[in-house]
């Protein structure tokens, strides 16, 4: 069965530059979620889009932002990197009222 | 949405029924309980959820009390490949984002 698919895998960056990950959800699945883990932490929940609108908003910083296209797929913009921001970022998708399916996340690290 | 206390670990040996716990005292007549788990920074993997009633799928049984207070989760004959850290959420069935607490680091035990 297809799974949620995210890219790049891993990623280093420096401070201050930008990244771009990408989400491909699971097809057909209309929600797409985004968390960020970060070392030894719980995943804390950043934003969501629900056919291609934001539906609900974390604790995402303002350097951040994100937006889902009309092929449902997802990116998150991380901007004036910091330090603290390297983590593990995961996407979900989910159908309707259904669970959420975790894709296997990118790993930031920020020098 | 209700918070949740668990245990934050847990042992079970390889083979025997593991049962984690969790208390959702606050729970409000419309939120589900879901368990998810997380193998060492793999996304987290839906286990099961329920409203009132008990639930059983191929991974795992749910258990509510009758005053949806606390639950439990039952992995029938736990293998190594289970350990993981267990999580019990308590939300509304719409598009909530997950909300994820401390957790149960389970460790299976050969």
């Amino acid at each position: 069965a297809a799974g949620v698919i995210q890219s790049p895998r891993h990623l280093i960056k420096e401070k201050r530059e930008t990244a771009t990950l990408k989400c491909y959800p699971i097809p057909r699945h209309d929600t797409v979620y985004w968390y960020q883990q970060g070392p030894g932490q719980d995943p804390q929940f950043l934003i969501s889009f629900y056919e291609k609108m934001q539906s609900d908003k974390g604790s995402i910083p303002d350097r951040f932002s994100a937006q889902q296209f009309s092929d449902y797929h997802s990116e998150l913009n991380m901007s004036s990197l910091e330090l603290g921001d390297s983590a593990l970022y995961f996407c979900a998708s989910r159908r309707g009222y259904n669970e959420q399916f975790f894709g296997p996340g990118t790993r930031l690290t920020v020098l | 949405d209700a918070k949740t206390t668990q245990p934050p670990s847990m042992d079970c040996a390889e083979g025997r029924a593991a049962n984690l716990p969790c208390n959702h005292s606050t729970i409000s007549g419309n939120e589900y309980v879901y368990w998810y788990r997380q193998i060492h920074s793999q996304g987290p993997q839906y286990i099961i959820h329920g409203l009132k009633n008990n639930e059983t799928n191929e991974m795992a049984s749910l258990i509510i009390t009758e005053d949806r207070k606390s639950s439990t989760l039952i992995l029938p004959h736990a293998t190594l490949r289970d350990t993981a850290v267990y999580y019990c959420i308590v939300l509304n069935s719409g598009n909530t984002p997950l909300v994820f607490g401390k957790g149960t680091r389970l460790s299976v035990i050969a």
